[in-house]
């Protein structure tokens, strides 16, 4: 079945600076990318996705590059603020015509002041 | 703005009583979703209904059910929650089941078992 890796676990970075998580995925049939954002004690909220027909998407200091023949995706914040702290999740659609969303281990993104 | 709603937010049981979560869904949305996350980990799917159609993962245990009486609601069942049951439950909607349709979750009702 569909396995989501996630890297890393956790990643600090200074205000300003860049941060990247990737993941990699193991369905080639898998079609569609969201990424999460959770901070602590809410609901995941879908902050940037990626059909497999681009091979990139940006959303203000948010984008996300798809790799279909690698089977890996990977976001992108620049400028990282604070309130960019929170766990990230990639997640990937079982194959290509269902709905299930397996979803990576989630990386802790800490932007320290 | 609340879109999808679940109640309560805390839920403490007793190790063995059953117990019921409840989600609802100003949406309008054909399909809900319930999750299960544990501590640090990612959300788990547990079952899915596209309208009254229920669809369970194969690896749900038996303790869990749902029921989805309208449109608006879903509820969690957990016949008799283990220590192991405990963890961040976290209900979501898309219109359709279509790869592509967003999931909106709600905020999670968090269950510890004592």
């Amino acid at each position: 079945g569909e396995n989501v890796e996630q890297h890393p676990s956790t990643l600090s970075v200074q205000e300003g600076d860049s941060a990247v998580i990737k993941c990699t995925y193991s369905d080639s049939a898998s079609n569609y990318f969201p990424w999460y954002k959770q901070e602590l004690g809410k609901r995941p909220q879908l902050i940037i996705d990626i059909r497999s027909n681009v091979g990139e998407k940006k959303d203000q200091r948010i984008a996300v590059t798809l790799n279909k023949t690698a089977k890996h995706f990977s976001l992108h914040i620049t400028e990282t603020q604070p309130e960019d702290s929170a766990v990230y999740f990639c997640a990937a659609i079982v194959g290509g015509a269902t709905n299930k969303l397996i979803f990576g281990t989630g990386t802790l993104l800490a932007v320290q002041p | 703005d609340a879109m999808v709603i679940q109640n309560p937010r805390y839920q403490v049981t007793q190790f063995g009583k059953p117990v019921t979560l409840s989600c609802s869904q100003t949406l309008n949305h054909n399909v809900m979703y319930w999750y299960q996350q544990k501590s640090s980990q990612a959300p788990k799917l547990l079952f899915h209904y596209y309208d009254k159609d229920f669809n369970n993962e194969a690896d749900t245990p038996d303790n869990f059910q749902s029921r989805r009486p309208n449109t608006s609601f879903c509820f969690l069942d957990i016949r008799s929650p283990g220590l192991g049951d405990a963890a961040m439950y976290l209900c979501a909607t898309s219109l359709y089941s279509r790869a592509t349709d967003t999931q909106y979750f709600g905020p999670g009702t968090r269950l510890t078992v004592l």
